[in-house]
């Protein structure tokens, strides 16, 4: 059973426009959050997290929502750029109730920004 | 630092063969993850070790995949025997582990295995 899920398996927008891709997750002892990108031919990079003490974290033009009672959190881009173009992979991890980093990932949307 | 290395980089072989896949982690880092990512499922967990002891290996689908990591610097994944639908990118990552939040996972390039 997939605990973290990304329904959307594509999306693509204008560049400058939004991007804003969704996860939803099932786990109530999920209580941290990560957003990780992938080009191809090359391994995941960490992109922005956040805690569930916190619903919004803000890194640059990456902003990612966590709407805890509905189990869901979205990754905003603004502007996107073409170079944003890429797989975004949800995961969550129960550290805080595990004492384990351990990342759940879901399945993955890939982002195509055209310019 | 070079990062993440695995190796190798492509994996063709045919089913019934053992594949063994190479990982050597960041110096320093405490925790080595392999991951498997598949088109249907992203990327799922295998097993990870903390000071070169498995931790967790309840995500390895079966008897087949074995992984051990004799020392801090190296790795390996093992599947014997190998079967088609065995085909994937695996990759490993490391980390320092968690403190007051979890560490960033640093990924490896993957190796891509194709089991015919």
């Amino acid at each position: 059973d997939q605990q973290v899920k990304q329904n959307s398996p594509s999306l693509s927008v204008q560049e400058g426009r939004i991007s804003i891709l969704n996860c939803d997750y099932t786990n109530s002892m999920f209580d941290y959050f990560l957003w990780y990108k992938k080009y191809p031919a090359e391994g995941p990079t960490f992109l922005i997290s956040i805690s569930s003490i916190k619903d919004k974290n803000e890194d640059g033009r990456f902003t990612v929502f966590l709407n805890k009672s509905a189990k869901h959190l979205s990754l905003h881009i603004v502007p996107s750029q073409p170079g944003d173009s890429a797989v975004y992979f949800c995961a969550a991890s129960a550290w805080g109730s595990s004492n384990t980093g351990k990342l759940i990932f879901g399945q993955g949307t890939t982002l195509q920004v055209k310019p | 630092d070079a990062g993440v290395i695995q190796s190798p980089r492509h994996e063709v072989t045919e089913m019934g063969q053992e594949v063994t896949l190479r990982c050597k982690p960041i110096s320093g880092h405490d925790y080595l993850f392999w991951y498997r990512q598949t088109m249907m499922r992203g990327l799922e967990l295998l097993i990870y070790f903390n000071n070169n002891v498995p931790i967790d290996d309840s995500g390895m689908p079966e008897d087949r995949f074995s992984a051990k990591m004799p020392n801090a610097s190296f790795s390996t994944l093992k599947i014997q025997p190998s079967e088609p639908r065995d085909s994937a990118v695996y990759f490993c990552a490391s980390s320092l582990g968690w403190g007051l939040e979890p560490y960033e996972q640093y990924f490896g390039p993957g190796t891509r295995l194709t089991v015919t």
